[in-house]
This record gives C-alpha cells, structure tokens and sequence, in this order.
C-alpha cells in the first residue's frame, strides 16, 4: 500500500521570504501523481500543484513550485515570496496513475500547518 | 458555478442518533467523492461515485454508514448508530471524468460532526 510522510507539523515563514515544505511517500508503482493541497481555515481544499510521475521537470504554478525526486521518493514544496493568504495547512497527496476511469483516489499526508509572520 | 456545496455546516448529535449529511457537485461533474478527516491528519477516502452507481467503499465504512447518489446528482451520507469515533470533518469532493489524467477535484467546505 502506498504512504505519504510529512514530516513538518508546523512551520513558519516571513512575509516575501522562502519557504521548503517536505514530503516523502512510499510505493512500489512506477506510474502515479503527485499534489499538493492547500486547506485555509474555510476548510476548502485547493489544489495547489501537480506533478507526473513520469515528467522529469519539476512543476511550477506561479510563485509555487516542487521538488520531485523519484528515485529517493521526495516531492517538496517550494513557496517563493511568501504571502499572508498562504498561510493554510499544507497536504501532500498521492494518486495511483488511472487505467480505464478507474478511482482517483487520493492518499494525504497529515499536513504541515504554515505560518506567514507580517 | 458555486462550487460543491455541503449541508450542513456543522452537526452536534448524540450518540446512538443517526445523521444525514448531502453534498451538491458542481453540475456537470459525474464523479462524486466522500472523504473523513479527522484532526490532525489528512483526509480519507471512504467511498466513490460515477454517476449514480457507487464503485468503490473504503473498508473505513462500516456497515452503519451508507452513501447515496440518486440520479447522479446530489449525494447523502448517512451514519446510523452513531460513535464518538465519527466524530470528524466529511469532506465532499466532485470532478468531471474525462477518462484521462488531468481530473481534477473540487472540495467542498466540509460538514464538520461532533458526536456527544
């Protein structure tokens, strides 16, 4: 069965500063995907980023971008320019690649709660 | 387009009472999703909709809970007999399958449940 780890509960950030958040899964698949999520206080989940197993360059949205290192099964985080409205809980997720409609299933990590200081 | 909506927000119950929550997709969206989060840790598949017909259960439901999507609309989730180990957010999230790789989710705010 596939697991994701994060290993930062918590972590803090200055306003326009740099942060890293780290995951790191286990799985014996070759083919899968990878997200992060992002959950505000209004407890809506927002997908934040994506990222192919099978793509070699790390994915980037904006200010947002990951550091996928399939070998040793680590996808972090980067959040360049950091601002209020990042703070949030951070989850990594996992996603077996999909044959014929089958489920999309997403397996979370526990989540890094960020905080953003003014 | 108001994105998937959950009713209700919050449920306080007692133990040994039954709930009901329902979850809105956005419309044409045909997958439907309930997940469990508890605190402190990530969300939990529990069950998985295409169109009306239920596909796939996490072993997470026990036969006290029961989801349902009539017409591929709108779907329910009921817990009978409530525990205070439901206690916990259900999450609701619906896509559009286009039977290829760039599904994307989009949650609900979540029905928050305290079992007294």
């Amino acid at each position: 069965a596939q697991t994701v780890t994060q290993s930062q509960p918590e972590m803090s950030v200055q306003e326009a500063e740099t942060v890293t958040l780290s995951c790191t899964y286990d799985t014996s698949e070759s083919d899968y995907y990878l997200f992060w999520y992002k959950q505000p206080p209004s407890r809506q989940m927002i997908l934040v980023i994506r990222q192919e197993a099978y793509k070699q360059q790390n994915a980037t949205e904006n200010r947002f971008s990951v550091n996928f290192q399939k070998a040793a099964k680590s996808f972090s985080l980067k959040i360049s320019d950091s601002q209020l409205g990042d703070a949030a809980m951070y989850f990594c997720a996992y996603r077996s690649y999909i044959h014929g409609g089958a489920t999309n299933k997403l397996i979370f990590g526990t989540g890094t709660l960020l905080a953003v200081q003014p | 387009d108001t994105g998937v909506s959950q009713d209700p927000r919050h449920k306080i119950t007692k133990r040994g009472q039954n709930v009901t929550f329902r979850c809105d997709p956005i419309s044409e969206h045909n997958r439907l999703y309930w997940y469990r989060q508890t605190l402190g840790q990530g969300p939990e598949f529990l069950t998985y909709f295409q169109n009306e017909a239920q596909l796939e259960k996490s072993r997470l439901l026990s036969d006290r809970f029961s989801a349902e999507r009539p017409k591929g609309s709108f779907s329910t989730l009921e817990i009978q007999r409530t525990e205070q180990g439901d206690s916990a957010m259900y999450l609701c999230a619906s896509s559009l399958d286009f039977g290829a790789s760039n599904e994307k989710l989009f949650f609900g705010s979540g029905t928050q449940l305290s079992v007294l």
